[in-house]
């Protein structure tokens, strides 16, 4: 069974500074790995994905992720961080086969403080 | 840019009445989702849809819910008998395979009181 955890519920940043957000996951095989960002009363937006490929990907708003695979972790960074960063971030996986759901991490609130 | 879209952002219902959640898939994708999420936790798994099927659902799909594609771009959640606990916000998601990213609408904000 796939599982995502979130450590930290919450990680509060100086506008500015660098941020991490971390996640690690479980699945059998290489995992498909997703950052989302729920802004309040939002949806869920796709920020990044780690399918194949280069361990490091960019995404959206200037966020990135590194794929650690020794690690089982897909954090969640970005150099400078803005007080519009502000959110609920959610880590996924889903195993690569087929139609097989994503299972979300129980998130992590970013608060930028300016 | 196409997007997934629901129907209605805000539903209130009394304990017992049915609801019908609506969505608009992206129209070239075939796999369809409706996630629910408590009061901003984690989003959680309810069923998937292919082929005009269930393919997978979760033990909180249970036999008070179902899912039905009516007109081939809809795709509705309808929950029979609705209860407190049922208050959450249901997101619906689509994708194709070209995309490996699910995309989700905006939610509605169900509230049974």
């Amino acid at each position: 069974a796939q599982s995502v955890a979130q450590p930290e519920d919450q990680v509060n940043v100086a506008e500015g500074n660098p941020l991490t957000v971390k996640c690690t996951y479980s699945v059998s095989g290489n995992p498909y790995l997703f950052w989302y960002v729920q802004y309040p009363n939002r949806g869920l937006q796709f920020l990044l994905k780690y399918i194949t490929g280069d361990n490091l990907v960019k995404g959206s708003y200037g966020f990135e992720a590194e794929f650690n695979k020794s690690q089982t972790s897909f954090h969640l960074k970005k150099p400078s961080a803005l007080v519009s960063d502000s959110a609920l971030y959610f880590c996924a996986v889903r195993a690569p086969s087929g139609n097989t759901p994503l299972v979300f991490g129980k998130g992590t609130r970013l608060s930028v403080i300016a | 840019e196409p997007e997934v879209t629901q129907t209605p952002s805000h539903q209130v219902t009394q304990m017992g009445q049915e609801v019908i959640l609506r969505c608009v898939p992206i129209s070239n994708h075939l796999y369809f989702y409706w996630y629910r999420q408590i009061l901003g936790q984690k989003v959680e798994f309810l069923v998937s849809f292919y082929n005009n099927e269930i393919s997978e659902k979760s033990e909180i799909f249970d036999d008070q819910f179902s899912v039905e594609r009516p007109d081939g771009s809809n795709f509705t959640l309808k929950i029979r008998s609705t209860k407190l606990e049922d208050s959450a916000m249901y997101f619906c998601a689509s994708w194709s395979l070209l995309n490996t990213e699910a995309f989700f609408g905006q939610g509605t904000r169900l509230t049974v009181v």
